[in-house]
């Protein structure tokens, strides 16, 4: 079935460093979402992209849909940064494909 | 401003009991509705999605079952419960039209079955 290879699994970052995550697709992908969960549960929005990138303050997101995969850049990492970042595949329907996920520590 | 509602916060069952689990979104016509599942420290599953009332489209075999009442309204249901139902249930809408669509999701039910 369809696929979403999410790396890394986790991540341990200092404040004021910065890293990427990547997403890499197995099928044909209409769109991206990046998500962060928080630790009550709850999926925040961060990017919806149908191409192209992104930028929201210290995070910026790339969904290239030729070469299947997508990248979520932190920059300038903060402690409430902490959680676990999700990237989710829409394909030609309805269906959403989650990754994996990535557990991201930020520590002082 | 739309809000997606769900009920209960959270609940502790018995293997073998029924199941009813409800979503509802107000601010928003006939929005496309969805329910996904995710096992405590994995990802999320999309279980059931419906694009109008009364239609439902199953993604996932779980032995569970879902139904769309009102334009507003998910549920999902089960006539027994087992042991693998345990778990963090989500609801979502996105808008209509078949076009790409963002999905917001609500705050979540978290199941326990024992």
């Amino acid at each position: 079935g369809d696929q979403v290879e999410q790396s890394p699994s986790a991540l341990s970052l200092h404040e004021g460093t910065s890293s990427a995550l990547r997403c890499n697709f197995t099928t044909t992908t209409r769109s991206v979402q990046w998500f962060r969960q928080n630790s009550r549960g709850s999926l925040i929005n961060l990017f919806y992209l149908a191409s192209g990138t992104k930028e929201n303050g210290r995070l910026k997101s790339a969904f290239d849909s030729k070469e299947l995969y997508s990248t979520l850049h932190i920059r300038d990492a903060q402690l409430e940064d902490s959680g676990t970042y999700f990237c989710a595949a829409e394909d030609m329907g309805y269906k959403l494909t989650f990754g994996t996920g990535t557990s991201l520590l930020v520590d002082p | 401003a739309q809000t997606i509602h769900q009920w209960p916060v959270a609940e502790i069952k018995a293997v073998g009991s029924p199941l009813s689990l409800g979503c509802t979104i107000k601010g928003k016509s006939s929005p496309n509705l969805y329910w996904y599942w995710q096992a405590t420290g994995g990802t999320l599953q999309q279980l059931f999605y419906s694009i109008t009332v009364g239609q439902v489209e199953s993604v996932v075999q779980l032995n569970l079952s879902a139904s769309r009442p009102k334009d507003d309204q998910f549920i999902l249901s089960t006539e027994k419960l087992l042991l693998s139902h345990s778990g963090f249930y989500l609801c979502a809408w996105s808008l209509t039209g078949g076009a790409r669509a963002e999905q917001f999701f609500g705050p979540g039910t978290r199941l326990t079955v024992l």
